[in-house]
Parts: C-alpha cells; sequence; structure tokens
C-alpha cells in the first residue's frame, strides 16, 4: 500500500535551474496538494487540486506552477530555481469531503545554491 | 490570512512524564487534527476531531476539540522515548460547499532531556 510517493527524495539545484517534483497517490484522493517546510514556520500551502483538471493557489505560490491531469498524479514545477526556494516539500492527499484528513508523502529535501 | 499559535515550541520530557501541547486560533474550525513528525519523513496523523467539545483517544494520546471552536489540544501520557518528534495541530473550516485548506500550526518540538 503506497499511498502518497513523492520523487527525488533529495535534489540539489543551482539558480536558475527548472526541476520538476513528483508526487502521486493510489488512493484515488480527489484533493492533493503541496507544502513547504521550513525551520519556525510550520507548513506552508503553495499549491492545491480539487480534482483533475482544477488547481488553485495557496498561500506561498510565487515561483511555482503545478497542473493536475491525472486523478493520481501532481507534479510541483519550480521554472527558475531561487535559492528561497531551499525548502522541505511536502506533498499530501485526502478524499474530497468534511472528515477526510490529509495524508502525506515523505517529502523532498531540495537545495538551491 | 488565518493563523495558528501553537505552544509551547518545544519542551523537555523524561520518561514518564505527562506532556501537553495547545493551539488557538482567532478564527472558528470544524475540524481539528494533530499531526506527528519524525525526521527525514512526512507528518502522520495522530487523532482527529470533528466536533465541539469532542474529546478522543489514541493509546496514551487524548486530543480535545474546544468548546468555542477555536482551540485544541494534545496530551500524551506517561511519555516514551519515540514519542520524541513535532507535533501539529492543523485547523479547517469546511462549509459543506467548499473544502477549507489546511492551517497547521508551527509545531511542538518534543526532546528528551539531557
Amino acid at each position: 500500500n503506497a499511498g502518497v510517493t513523492q520523487t527525488p527524495k533529495f535534489q540539489v539545484l543551482k539558480t536558475g535551474q527548472s526541476m520538476t517534483l513528483q508526487c502521486a497517490q493510489d488512493m484515488n484522493h480527489e484533493y492533493m496538494s503541496w507544502y513547504r517546510q521550513d525551520p519556525g514556520m510550520g507548513l506552508r500551502l503553495i499549491h492545491y487540486s480539487v480534482g483533475a483538471g482544477i488547481t488553485d493557489q495557496g498561500e506561498v505560490p510565487n515561483g511555482y506552477n503545478v497542473s493536475r491531469s491525472t486523478t493520481e498524479d501532481f507534479p510541483l514545477r519550480l521554472l527558475s530555481a531561487a535559492p528561497s526556494q531551499t525548502s522541505v516539500y511536502f506533498c499530501a492527499s485526502s478524499y474530497w469531503g468534511a472528515n477526510s484528513p490529509l495524508h502525506f508523502g515523505n517529502g523532498t529535501r531540495l537545495t538551491v545554491t | 490570512g488565518q493563523q495558528l499559535n501553537q505552544s509551547p515550541q518545544s519542551m523537555f520530557i523524561q520518561e514518564g512524564e505527562d506532556v501537553s501541547m495547545n493551539c488557538t486560533s482567532s478564527s472558528i474550525f470544524n475540524t481539528w487534527l494533530w499531526y506527528k513528525q519524525d525526521p527525514g519523513e512526512g507528518p502522520v496523523l495522530l487523532i482527529a476531531l470533528y466536533k465541539a467539545g469532542e474529546l478522543t483517544s489514541n493509546g496514551r494520546l487524548t486530543a480535545q476539540f474546544g468548546i468555542t471552536r477555536k482551540d485544541s489540544f494534545l496530551n500524551i501520557s506517561a511519555s516514551i522515548p519515540s514519542d520524541v518528534g513535532i507535533y501539529f495541530c492543523a485547523g479547517q473550516l469546511w462549509d459543506g460547499g467548499s473544502q477549507g485548506n489546511l492551517i497547521f500550526g508551527k509545531g511542538t518540538k518534543l526532546s528528551v532531556k539531557p
């Protein structure tokens, strides 16, 4: 039972490079989201999706793009990485509706130099 | 935007001690969740609360949904070494028409007393 799978686990980028963080879930969850976690800041929502073809911005969307072409996958794209995007990124998913807590992946640790 | 105030920020525990932490908000929620995060892993759900006044236990963990819907606490009884980690509260407002996104507290870091 895989749950929420994130790849890669670690990544180092140079400023200006682009990359895609992958997230896949096998629980048929409608809702998927991306958070970043920084020391002392807790978890902050970047983007979320309530179903295939539907995405919206969270609290800190600048510098990130997302798409949701299938129910299972929700990739996060950094078009031009900046040092301020050094963080740990978590993908999470849940069913759509009340009484549906989020399930998290194990994170991607990104360093931008 | 909405903010959750989680306290304490950190605490040291000795095996066998009881631990308490809480979250307060200026806004109401209709769901409170408590997560634990171990190093190098994602947060894992401990307890979910869906009703004001609800008191729910999960083993040595007990959490309550405040009657005002603006606060929640988590207690851990008779702590053990594997309780160390970061505990997050999260609130959600679900209005039946749209799923509100989770708002997270900044975490309480539990460490073992030296």
